[in-house]
């Protein structure tokens, strides 16, 4: 099955500047990959997705890069901002299937 | 819509006791999915309902666990004779595999925790 790998598991910055996360994935066949934030005593919630048709998708302080070749993906995070504090699950997945493999996750904590 | 609903938020429980969980998903959602996250840990799949049909079920799903979605609407997920290694957050999914992307977008509701002492 699909092996979601994130680095680093902990990432201080400062307010303001920026955040990158980095994930590998195993399985040549995974064409979908979203980012997931999650808060303190909630669900992960979905921040941005790529399908692997594309090689950049952003929306506004978020983008999401995919390197399909070296198999894997990362999530840029531009001006950020204290409630960008969280810790963010990468994922892949391939149409048809429904299983989604996520990361361990990554803390990220964004000092005023 | 109020999103991905989840009962209990919390449970604590004595080893041997038997819990269920309760998930409503959203309404025109038509997929369903149960989650486990343990501390430090993301999300790890369980099993996937298509309406009222299981479709999927991995292997961390043993015999002491069971899911039911017998209207093809709201789900449980029932623990049986429970170990401290059950101990988790239990998240539920739902999704519609029609959206304009095309992809299968999860939305996840905040989980029911799970405490065996």
């Amino acid at each position: 099955g699909e092996n979601v790998e994130q680095h680093p598991s902990t990432l201080s910055v400062q307010e303001g500047d920026s955040a990158v996360i980095k994930c590998t994935y195993s399985d040549s066949a995974s064409n979908y990959f979203p980012w997931y934030k999650q808060e303190l005593g909630k669900g992960p919630q979905l921040i941005i997705d790529i399908r692997s048709n594309v090689g950049e998708k952003k929306d506004q302080r978020i983008a999401v890069t995919l390197n399909k070749t070296a198999k894997h993906f990362s999530l840029h995070i531009t001006e950020t901002q204290p409630e960008d504090s969280a810790v963010y699950f990468c994922a892949a997945s391939y149409y048809g299937n429904n299983r989604l493999a996520f990361g361990k996750g990554n803390q990220v904590v964004v000092i005023p | 819509d109020t999103g991905v609903s989840q009962d209990p938020r919390h449970k604590i429980t004595k080893r041997g006791q038997n819990v269920t969980f309760r998930c409503d998903p959203i309404s025109e959602h038509n997929r369903l999915y149960w989650y486990r996250q343990t501390l430090g840990q993301g999300p790890e799949f369980l099993t996937y309902f298509q309406n009222e049909a299981q479709l999927e079920k991995s292997r961390l799903l043993s015999d002491r666990f069971s899911a039911e979605r017998p209207k093809g609407s709201f789900s449980t997920l029932e623990i049986q004779r429970t170990e401290q290694g059950d101990s988790a957050m239990y998240l539920c999914a739902s999704s519609f595999p029609g959206q304009a992307s095309g992809a299968n977008v999860l939305t996840f509701g905040a989980g029911s925790r799970l405490t065996v002492l």
